[in-house]
């Protein structure tokens, strides 16, 4: 079955602990993406990834690492998670030309 | 960048009327427009898109229209049923790349 899997799906932490969400897909994509949902803010992008090795910024990247050593995993990376980072986040895959595949989310508190 | 305005935020409408939602977009490169629909507590799921080099498309009670003149995009969907009841979201993306910009979405309640 094609997914994207997320993990933790909730996650409650205190300022300034690094933490990692993993994002792994099975369907060969190139493209990788994160994203946060906001109330009254829709889907804003933060990280993507149209390869190995090659990220790029979206439109709210401060705060966030990603790295793509592998095609499969697009972890995101919180060095020093602040309560703004409280949210809801995605990630999605896509063959670049089609439809992108969600994850189920992961929803962040920090406190 | 690209900016999607959507709306309305919220619409509540009566089991097995219509419902339409409204999207415009401002960047002329956006070439591809997606519909979701993201039920609770789960990821969006794509349920229809249109190319920008067609006017309409339609899946069963589902419909997307694009008027690239004018930069808008509209979600149709008829005899709605209460498993309609989500949020959905319109974006637009330049096909061949990793950007979706996403409109803020709309509250969709379907009273039995």
């Amino acid at each position: 079955e094609a997914q994207v899997t997320q993990n933790p799906r909730y996650l409650i932490t205190v300022t300034g602990k690094k933490l990692t969400v993993t994002c792994s897909q099975n369907m060969n994509h190139e493209y990788m993406s994160w994203y946060r949902q906001d109330p009254g803010l829709g889907l804003r992008q933060i990280y993507y990834s149209m390869n190995v090795e090659v990220t790029d910024k979206g439109d709210v990247p401060e705060g966030y690492k990603v790295s793509r050593k592998e095609k499969r995993n697009f972890p995101l990376i919180l060095e020093s998670p602040s309560p703004n980072q409280t949210s809801l986040y995605f990630c999605a895959s896509s063959s670049g030309t089609a439809e992108a595949f969600f994850g189920q989310g992961t929803r962040l508190t920090v406190v | 960048g690209e900016n999607v305005e959507q709306h309305p935020s919220t619409l509540s409408v009566q089991e097995g009327d219509s419902a339409v939602i409204k999207c415009t977009y401002s960047d002329s490169a956006s070439n591809y427009f997606p519909w979701y629909k993201q039920e609770l507590g789960k990821g969006p799921q794509l349920i229809i898109d249109i190319r920008s080099n067609v006017g309409e498309k339609k899946d069963q009670r589902i419909a997307v229209t694009l008027n690239k003149t004018a930069k808008h995009f509209s979600l149709h969907i008829t005899e709605t049923q209460p498993e309609d009841s989500a949020v959905y979201f319109c974006a637009a993306s330049p096909l061949g790349g990793n950007q979706f910009y996403f409109g803020t979405g709309t509250s969709l309640t379907v009273i039995p």
